[in-house]
């Protein structure tokens, strides 16, 4: 069974500041990471996707990949209210097949 | 990204019976996938839908409680049988598009 691992939090962070969420995967073939948003009572939202060692900006996410250590991280920058959530990581491997965490709850103080 | 049409939304079932999903995908997909959310859990992959073959079921998921329906290449169902409160969960149906999962907009079933 492959394992992806994050922190349930919650995580909570003033509005503003920089939240950073976590992912450690056990497959050592996976070849595609994805950041999901799941807003309460709604399905998941794919919100970065990254698929080489190194940094992916995009707006206020950062998506950051080491597969040495693997391990798979997001920050989030400007932290507002809208970005409480709850926020999955996905990892694949080859055959499409995805394997989900748990999920980091994420609350923005403001 | 998909647009991807999910029903019904919610649905309160009496246990013994069985729900029915559909999923509607705007496009055509060799491949959907179906999804259950049990309460503060993550995902679970219960099985993969091709169209014009059976389905390719997870452990710990069997056609019998999940039989899975593929007609063509932008519909599926997925019927819960036999129903327990355990199976209170919610459902989605998937695609892969454009190097990640888009997601229907789930169903939440209550078994009573």
């Amino acid at each position: 069974q492959k394992e992806v691992e994050q922190n349930s939090g919650p995580l909570s962070v003033p509005e503003g500041a920089i939240a950073s969420l976590n992912c450690t995967y056990s497959d050592r073939g996976s070849q595609s990471f994805f950041w999901y948003r799941q807003y309460s009572g709604k399905s998941p939202e794919l919100i970065m996707s990254i698929y080489s060692n190194g940094d992916k900006e995009d707006g206020r996410f950062t998506a950051q990949l080491n597969k040495a250590s693997q391990y798979v991280s997001l920050l989030i920058r400007d932290s507002q209210p809208s970005d409480s959530a709850t926020y999955l990581c996905a990892v694949s491997a080859a055959g499409n097949q995805f394997y989900f965490g748990t999920g980091t709850s994420l609350t923005v103080i403001p | 990204s998909a647009v991807i049409s999910q029903k019904p939304s919610r649905d309160i079932c009496q246990r013994g019976t069985s729900l029915t999903i559909q999923c509607q995908v705007d496009s055509q997909v060799t491949m959907m996938f179906w999804y259950r959310q049990q309460p503060g859990q993550s995902l679970t992959l219960i099985a993969t839908a091709n169209q014009g073959s059976e389905a390719t079921y997870e452990s710990g998921f069997v056609i019998d409680k999940f039989p899975i329906s593929r007609p063509n290449l932008t519909f599926s169902t997925l019927t819960v049988s036999n129903m327990s409160p355990e199976d209170s969960s919610i459902y989605l149906c998937s695609v892969n598009r454009a190097g990640g999962y888009t997601f229907g907009s789930g169903t939440r079933l209550t078994v009573v």
